[in-house]
This record gives C-alpha cells, sequence and structure tokens, in this order.
C-alpha cells in the first residue's frame, strides 16, 4: 500500500515547544502534502512538497522529504494552543491522495 | 472552508434506505471527491470526478455512487445504507489533478445507520 503512516500517533508537549511529526511510505510518489484537521471540521491543506525538493518552509512549519528513505517530517516551531489538531500526511502516486491514520498534537498552556 | 457546502451536516437513517448527500462549490473548480472518514483508517477515497459527467472510483466504492450534472455539484448515494457506512463523509475540491495542487475540504457531514 502507499498508504502514509505518521509517528507518533500523539504527541503533548507545552506550548512554545516544538513539535516534530513523520510519515513515512511504501511506494514512490509524485508529490507528498500535509494536512490538518481540528476537532469536527474538515481537513485544512498546510504544504505541498514535491519529490525533487528536500525542504519547504511555510511560516511556523517546515516540511523535509526524503524520498530515499521514504519519509517526511513536520515541524511546527514554537508551538501555540491553537496548533491543537490532527495532522495528516498524504501521499500522491496516481493522481490520488492516500491518506495516513494522522498524529493527534496537543499543545498544554 | 474555500466555498465548499454539504448538506445535510448531520443525518440519521435507517439500514436499507438509500440516501444522498451533496457537495456544492462556488470556486468552479474541476476537481471533486468523496471520502469518509473512520476510526483507525483515516480518510479514504470513495469516488471522484474530473469534470461534468466525469466520474472514477476510489479506494473504497462498493455501495456507493455519484453523480455530477454540474461543475458546481457532486452528489454521492448510498442505494441501500447499511451499518458498516455509519462515518463522517467528507467532500473535497482541487482546481487541477493531485499531481500538483492541494485540496480543500468541506465541513462534513455525520451519516448514522441504524
Amino acid at each position: 500500500s502507499q498508504q502514509g503512516e505518521e509517528d507518533p500517533q500523539a504527541l503533548s508537549i507545552q506550548e512554545g515547544e516544538n513539535a516534530t511529526m513523520n510519515c513515512s511510505y511504501k511506494t514512490s510518489i509524485n508529490n507528498l502534502q500535509w494536512y490538518r484537521q481540528n476537532s469536527g471540521r474538515g481537513l485544512v491543506h498546510l504544504i505541498l512538497i514535491r519529490s525533487n525538493e528536500r525542504e519547504k518552509h511555510s511560516g511556523r512549519l517546515r516540511v523535509t522529504l526524503d524520498t530515499s528513505k521514504k519519509s517526511s517530517s513536520l515541524l511546527i516551531t514554537a508551538s501555540r494552543a491553537a496548533d491543537t489538531a490532527s495532522y495528516f500526511c498524504a501521499t500522491v502516486g496516481a493522481q490520488k491522495l492516500v491518506f495516513g491514520q494522522g498524529t493527534r498534537l496537543t499543545i498544554n498552556p | 472552508d474555500a466555498g465548499i457546502t454539504q448538506s445535510p451536516r448531520h443525518k440519521v437513517t435507517e439500514t436499507g434506505t438509500p440516501v444522498t448527500l451533496r457537495c456544492h462549490q462556488t470556486e468552479n473548480h474541476r476537481y471533486m471527491y468523496w471520502y469518509r472518514q473512520d476510526p483507525g483508517h483515516g480518510l479514504r477515497l470513495i469516488h471522484y470526478s474530473y469534470g461534468v459527467k466525469d466520474t472514477d472510483k476510489g479506494e473504497v466504492s462498493d455501495g456507493y455512487s455519484v453523480s455530477r450534472s454540474k461543475t458546481e455539484d457532486f452528489l454521492l448515494t448510498l442505494e441501500s445504507a447499511t451499518s458498516s457506512q455509519t462515518s463522517v463523509y467528507f467532500c473535497a475540491i482541487s482546481a487541477g489533478t493531485t499531481l500538483t495542487y492541494e485540496q480543500y475540504f468541506g465541513p462534513g457531514t455525520r451519516l448514522t445507520v441504524t
């Protein structure tokens, strides 16, 4: 399966700390996308990284991609209470998004 | 939610009844998708559309059909609802293929089949 698998499944940190989530996948990809989902809401796109890119930044977000290890990481710096959410990686191969099961991030005040 | 609405937002129905969920967009995007989200499975693609009257199956299409007669509307029909179809259903849209473009999601429909 091409499905991405996030690690850890749950992460709880103090406000102001950095949060790192990892995603591993099994087959070659065209790009990899990260999404956030707040409780009871739809998913929100965070960042897209193409297979020929190694790192991408967007505000407090930093995404890396290592195609040789078939893995990606999402770093959120200086976390805030509003970052509490589930984070999903989604891999793109045959023109379809395949989602992992997500990492549940809790930011404690 | 990027100009995407879903209706109804909540529905309870009985096993064996037909159910239709509606997704409406105001973005004039070509691609539209239906997903279901279940604990332990993440989001799984049911069907998608790449244009009016152009649809294709996703990972979990059995028991579901779709129709798209207008750019702005994408309907998901459960022909005869079963308890295994109890789930949260999300519609998504995209300006282009997932090879290049991100998807924008609607607020979801919580469906309970009793």
